[in-house]
């Protein structure tokens, strides 16, 4: 069974701060990680994704993400907030088996203060 | 333009009325799946079809039913809808079997059942 943790229901920042959006995850076998952003009233969108090429992972808009196997961790940073970061960030975890696809966590809110 | 569609957008309806929300892909994706999104709890997959005539369970599928007879498309259909299927609801595409290829989601069908 696999899962996905990620710490902070909503995280607010100024602009021009670091962006910090915490995930951790459980699996019985080596994952494959995403992180996906959601605007208001809009579906799913791929920021980035992690298959076991590179621990640091660099995605769309800025953001960045890096494995680290011994904190079972795939936290999502950007250097500097813009307003228009403000959406729902999702990170989710497959097991590679194709079949049942990904395990979302919670959801964080990104709230981002002129 | 690639993309997943959903219709309708919005369905508030009765309890016990049979509905179908319809989902379809441009994009010749050999998997499909429907997921649910509620407040805290992230997405949940309901459905997902592999290919043609192929489907399997979610972790929600209680009260869903789906078919996939053609491969663009794969409707979701609630028998007899109850309060508790009130939710927002993402279909989504892949291509290819394996899971960390990127899935592609619709706009979301915002269900209020009355």
């Amino acid at each position: 069974a696999q899962s996905v943790t990620q710490l902070g229901s909503h995280v607010s920042v100024s602009e021009g701060a670091l962006v910090l959006l915490r995930c951790n995850y459980s699996s019985s076998v080596p994952p494959y990680l995403f992180w996906y952003v959601q605007y208001p009233n809009q579906g799913l969108q791929l920021l980035l994704k992690y298959t076991s090429a590179a621990t640091l992972v660099k995605g769309i808009n800025g953001f960045e993400a890096e494995f680290k196997k011994s904190e079972t961790s795939f936290h999502l940073t950007k250097p500097s907030a813009h307003m228009s970061d403000a959406a729902e960030y999702f990170c989710a975890v497959s097991d590679g088996t194709g079949r049942r696809a990904l395990t979302f966590g919670s959801g964080t809110r990104l709230q981002v203060q002129p | 333009e690639a993309q997943v569609t959903q219709n309708p957008r919005y369905l508030i309806t009765v309890t016990g009325k049979k509905l179908t929300v319809t989902c379809s892909q441009n994009m010749n994706h050999e998997y499909m799946s429907w997921y649910r999104q509620d407040p805290g709890l992230g997405l949940r997959q309901i459905y997902y079809s592999m290919n043609v005539e192929v489907t399997d369970k979610g972790d929600v599928p209680e009260g869903y039913k789906v078919s996939r007879k053609e491969k663009r498309n794969f409707p979701l259909i609630l028998e007899s809808p109850s309060p508790n299927q009130t939710s927002l609801y993402f279909c989504a595409s892949r291509g290819g079997s394996l899971s960390y290829n990127e899935q592609f989601f619709g706009p979301g069908t915002r269900l209020t059942v009355l």
